[in-house]
């Protein structure tokens, strides 16, 4: 089946160390992005990429970084700038960036740092 | 920035009531979205308008582009229990950069015996 796989679904760290979230798709989707969500404020945009080895930032990209290496996989990073990292992130893709395809998300990380 | 905003955020009803959730962007979209997420789950898609005024119905679910292609609505009939979750709308700017979806607030729909 091909889908969207993010792991793991829950991790924890302490606070000051950097931590990646994995996210990989077999859908052979150009696009890929992250978000966050956290509760009564929707999903927010961390980091998007359109091609591989290209991404730009979305409204939220401060503490966080990407990587675009290959099309299949788009981790995250999660820095210790970050104030405010505890969240669920949620990874998507579409079939192309420009033409308004729909999302197609996995089950998403639910990140917590004390 | 581009700001979308949902209304209501939370509505509770009971099984058989009618529900609607309101999309209102503060720029003019070229698209609009609309995903459903479950408690626990992942936003799932849902359907999506692109022609100003345009409507759409998916069996108890209609969906509404507004003229002036800045909101939208999801009005759900004769509720059931299944339509729990969160409701999304999501759109795309007419100007700028094309390929930033963004996401309203969301409403929580929580439906009763």
């Amino acid at each position: 089946d091909g889908g969207i796989t993010q792991s793991p679904k829950y991790l924890f760290r302490k606070e000051g160390q950097n931590v990646t979230l994995s996210c990989e798709q077999n859908l052979n989707h150009d696009a890929m992005y992250w978000y966050r969500q956290d509760p009564g404020q929707g999903l927010r945009l961390i980091y998007y990429s359109q091609i591989v080895n290209d991404f730009q930032k979305g409204d939220i990209a401060e503490g966080y970084s990407v990587s675009r290496e290959k099309k299949e996989s788009f981790p995250l990073t999660v820095t210790s700038a970050q104030k405010n990292p505890t969240a669920f992130y949620l990874c998507a893709s579409s079939n192309s960036g420009t033409d308004h395809s729909p999302l197609h998300f996995g089950n998403g990380t639910r990140l917590t740092v004390t | 920035g581009q700001q979308v905003m949902q209304i209501p955020q939370y509505q509770h009803v009971q099984e058989g009531e009618d529900f609607t959730t309101y999309c209102n962007s503060s720029t003019t979209l070229s698209n609009i979205q609309w995903y459903k997420q479950r408690p626990g789950g992942h936003p799932v898609f849902l359907i999506q308008l692109v022609k100003s005024g345009e409507v759409k119905k998916q069996k108890r679910l209609t969906f509404q582009f507004g003229e002036a292609k800045k909101n939208s609505s999801l009005h759900i009939t004769a509720t059931q229990t299944t339509d729990v979750g969160t409701y999304f709308c999501a759109g795309h700017p007419s100007t700028g950069t094309a390929s930033k979806l963004t996401f309203g607030t969301g409403t929580r729909l929580q439906v009763t015996l």
